[in-house]
């Protein structure tokens, strides 16, 4: 069974300047969360997916963050613009259902300089 | 915001020993709870879940849960210097939204010493 799907890997961007980021979950997975991970910290919940509608985006930062799931299935975090302090691994991550086993993709590295 | 308290170590424990994770958690409505590992530079695995009181036990691994004193841990028996790692204590909250989510503690680092 394929894992969750994330690109790109790595990002260096200039701060004010624009990245997204895809990620493909596990197949049949009705849930698809996107956290954020500052080097030293624990994942922070930016958003929730439950097919294609959010149940959760209370600590996404709406002025530059914004994300979609388009059809219920792939999904894009896109920050504009960026600030220093977004620099961190996003982590794409999928369960079957809100309570149950989250998977994790590789996670896209976001530099910002 | 609904909070995932872990130690933040590092936690040093010798080659064979039994390393011992704890975390606690503040929301009572709690049912799912989850110890992922982290290596540096890689995204959290999944090492156990949990789901009812008492102890679940998976090879050299034992997740204990204790309800009502909001407490989960984690037990490494013979621990080996591959264990060492970053342990993500997480848990399923239900705070504003009929939606349950996963919230994550800071992680404990663990050091296997030889």
């Amino acid at each position: 069974e394929a894992g969750v799907a994330q690109s790109p890997r790595y990002k260096i961007i200039e701060k004010r300047q624009s990245v997204a980021f895809w990620c493909n979950p596990i197949s049949g997975h009705a849930t698809l969360y996107w956290y954020q991970q500052i080097l030293g910290q624990g994942p922070k919940l930016l958003i929730q997916f439950q097919n294609n509608g959010v149940v959760d985006d209370s600590q996404l930062p709406k002025d530059r963050f914004s994300a979609e799931r388009l059809k219920g299935v792939d999904s894009t975090l896109k920050i504009q613009p960026a600030k220093l302090e977004d620099s961190a691994v996003y982590l794409c991550a999928s369960s079957l259902m809100n309570w149950d086993t989250i998977y994790f993709g590789e996670g896209s590295w976001l530099t910002v300089v | 915001q609904k909070e995932v308290e872990q130690n933040s170590g590092p936690l040093s424990v010798p080659e064979g020993a039994i390393a011992s994770l704890n975390c606690t958690y503040s929301d009572r409505g709690s049912q799912s709870f989850f110890w992922y590992r982290q290596y540096s530079g890689k995204s959290p695995e999944l090492i156990m879940f949990i789901y009812s009181n008492g102890d679940k036990e998976d090879g050299r691994f034992t997740a204990q849960l204790n309800k009502a004193s909001q407490y989960v841990s984690l037990l490494i028996r013979d621990s080996q210097p591959s264990d060492s790692a970053t342990y993500l204590c997480a848990v399923n909250s239900l705070e504003y939204s009929s939606a349950s989510k996963i919230i994550f503690g800071s992680g404990t680092r663990l050091s296997i010493r030889p």
